[in-house]
């Protein structure tokens, strides 16, 4: 699976759009990009994944890049409840032995403020 | 539907001490996993099963055992607990049909002194 490089920390005010972003330069043609979040000392929970087309749906949109070496996760109108770890994971999305096994980087520490 | 359940939420050991961490899912689903979460780190992959009966090593299986004899449940097992296996235990469970959204349980902290 394709690494992905993701700022430690980011802050945004309530109300305002929350973009994060997510480096994966050496990603191949037939994974995709999820994104999880993490809320303190909880199990994660996904959010969004996607191909090649940007996504959006009730919690977030994903924005790809054509080339699909970086995408952005955008929180329209961040709440303090969206504080978090956000991590960017790619993957194949197959079955068989792998597992449709996700590995966990270290994420970005999303901090909304009132 | 409770989703994916994990037992027990806490539980402090002595070293060389065993224990058995339940996960249990409602959802029949194929795919199952087990994570561990040290302190400011991403979640570590364990041991997985993609169906009854089948088990396979993650990134980090030593000194972890599992099992999966029905479909609902994954059970870990640590045998000779270490210090080193403080952290805090998370299981997920996803469909073989729609293998995209993986539901994770609410964790299990372990403590081994």
């Amino acid at each position: 699976d394709a690494k992905t490089t993701q700022p430690p920390s980011m802050d945004c005010a309530e109300g305002r759009a929350a973009n994060l972003p997510c480096n994966h330069s050496t990603i191949s043609g037939n994974e995709y990009v999820y994104w999880y979040r993490q809320i303190h000392s909880q199990g994660p929970q996904y959010i969004i994944h996607g191909l090649k087309n940007n996504e959006t749906n009730e919690m977030a949109s994903l924005i790809i890049t054509e080339d699909r070496k970086s995408s952005t996760l955008i929180l329209p109108h961040a709440t303090l409840r969206d504080t978090a770890v956000y991590y960017c994971i790619v993957r194949v999305a197959v079955r068989g032995t792998s597992g449709s096994r996700l590995t966990f980087g270290e994420g970005t520490q999303l901090t909304v403020n009132p | 539907n409770a989703g994916v359940t994990q037992t027990p939420k806490f539980r402090v050991l002595k070293t060389g001490q065993s224990m058995t961490l339940l996960c249990a899912q409602d959802m029949n689903h194929e795919y199952m996993y087990w994570y561990r979460q040290d302190p400011g780190m991403g979640l570590r992959l364990i041991h997985y099963s993609v169906g009854e009966g089948t088990t396979a090593k993650g990134e980090v299986p030593d000194g972890y055992n599992v099992s999966r004899l029905k479909k609902q449940n994954f059970l870990l097992g640590l045998e000779s607990a270490a210090p080193s296996q403080t952290s805090v235990y998370f299981c997920a469970s996803v469909s073989g049909r729609s293998y995209n959204e993986q539901f994770f349980g609410p964790g299990t902290r372990l403590t081994v002194l």
